[in-house]
């Protein structure tokens, strides 16, 4: 059975710009979790979704946003990019609630 | 506010050492916790998911034990190796949460085995 993939694996922005990352779950998975994770804050939730609505979010600014298609595949769009958004951003699927959860090898972000 | 630490931050053992390492968290509304390890650069590879009702979870090497009216889990390798080296990560899923799964991580303990 596949993992968690997600794409791109790095991606470089300069400040202004905007960036869509992607997220494929494991196959029957419906929930799917974004994670940011950088050295000094470590791992901070970004949003969570199930069956394509957003069940949860995290405390980032609305420059941050994701959505969830019928396939349960997740994407998440970061505007206006900061030198701070630098990050490994990080994907994890369940089945379902309180199951374990599994995560994605993670987009690393560089904003210049 | 749940809040996760992991101590320590880093520990250095020598191979064949058998090694616990520690967290703990402030809130015992849990639904459950469960341990993670980190390879540099890497994604998070899931080791072990204690359910709240349970006291404690076993693979392989790898023991963790949850008792979680005092906020605290531990993971217990067993003859540690060289290829376990890596940063842990412990997270729990808080209740009251209306189904939400959010983990909240504690910032991980870096080991370093040596040969």
């Amino acid at each position: 059975k596949a993992g968690v993939t997600q794409t791109p694996r790095y991606l470089i922005k300069t400040r202004g710009q905007q960036v869509t990352l992607s997220c494929s779950p494991i196959s029957g998975h419906r929930s799917v979790s974004w994670y940011q994770q950088t050295p000094g804050q470590g791992l901070q939730f970004l949003f969570e979704y199930f069956s394509e609505t957003q069940r949860n979010k995290g405390n980032f600014p609305g420059r941050f946003s994701g959505r969830q298609f019928s396939n349960s595949r997740s994407e998440m769009n970061v505007s206006t990019l900061e030198l701070g958004d630098s990050a490994l951003y990080l994907c994890a699927s369940s089945p379902g609630p309180y199951n374990e959860q599994f995560f994605g090898p993670g987009t690393r972000l560089t904003v210049l | 506010k749940q809040e996760v630490t992991q101590i320590p931050a880093a520990l250095s053992v020598p191979e064949g050492e058998n090694l616990v390492l520690n967290c703990s968290f402030t809130d015992s509304a849990i639904y459950n916790l469960q341990w993670f390890r980190q390879d540099p650069g890497k994604g998070l590879t899931s080791l072990l998911l204690i359910q709240s009702s349970q006291r404690e979870q076993t693979s392989g090497r790898l023991n963790a034990s949850l008792d979680k009216s005092s906020g605290r889990s531990t993971l217990y390798i067993a003859a540690s190796q060289p290829g376990d080296s890596a940063t842990y990560l412990c997270a729990v899923s808080p209740l009251n949460q209306g189904g939400s799964e959010k983990l909240v991580f504690g910032k991980g303990t870096k080991l370093t085995v040596n040969p």
